[in-house]
């Protein structure tokens, strides 16, 4: 079986630019979980969503914004990059809401020059 | 102080060794504890998953929680240089609701030298 995907693999953007990254979770789970990595760093939690709506937001600014489709998949939007919104970030899915099996993807990483 | 707490880096280690990995955390409302492992340019995949306080073991793979001291601990038996990674420390106060969100340590890189 596929695991999570995510698209694009890498990504280059300027400051002041809009971004929009994707995730497909695994096939038949319903949440998904979106996260930011700064190199040499543990990732930091941005949104959670189960069944389209957003279950759990973490400390990031109103720039970013997430949305889930009735097929499950996600997408995280940016906008009005910073410099210090380059990172990894990724996408972990799980069954439902209440899992604590979270399957992570190979992530997007977006450098923002 | 961060929630947090991941013992600093990296650390290297010969074939066969005892790892052991540690972390410490201030938020006592913390009850779900995982250990992550991350290989380079790769997404972090679940290792050892632990509710509240104690042991449980896997293979060569030992998690040990007490929460009376906020400590958590992995250990690694008989280490492999298929072990080398990135391993991360994360938990939760629950796993439904607005508080369900993972909180991560910063990670230690390990190596396992032949």
């Amino acid at each position: 079986d596929a695991g999570v995907t995510q698209s694009p693999t890498h990504l280059i953007k300027t400051r002041g630019q809009q971004v929009t990254l994707r995730c497909s979770p695994i096939s038949g789970h319903k949440s998904v979980s979106w996260y930011q990595q700064v190199l040499g760093q543990g990732p930091q939690f941005i949104f959670q969503y189960y069944e389209k709506e957003e279950r759990g937001r973490g400390n990031f600014p109103d720039r970013f914004s997430a949305r889930q489709f009735p097929n499950y998949s996600s997408e995280l939007n940016v906008n009005a990059l910073l410099l210090g919104d380059s990172a990894l970030y990724l996408c972990a899915s799980s069954f439902a809401q209440g899992s604590y099996e979270q399957y992570f993807g190979p992530g997007t990483r977006l450098t923002v020059t | 102080q961060k929630e947090v707490e991941q013992d600093p880096g990296p650390l290297s280690v010969p074939e066969g060794a005892i790892v052991s990995l540690n972390c410490t955390y201030s938020n006592s409302a913390f009850q779900y504890f995982m250990w992550y492992r991350q290989y380079s340019r790769k997404g972090p995949e679940l290792l050892m998953y632990t509710y509240s306080s104690g042991n449980k073991e896997d293979g060569r793979f030992t998690a040990q929680v007490d929460k009376s001291s906020k400590y958590i601990s992995l250990f690694i038996r008989d280490s492999q240089p298929s072990d080398s990674a990135t391993y991360l420390c994360a938990m939760s106060p629950s796993l439904t609701g607005a508080n369900s969100k993972l909180t991560f340590g910063k990670g230690i890189t390990l190596s396992v030298r032949p």
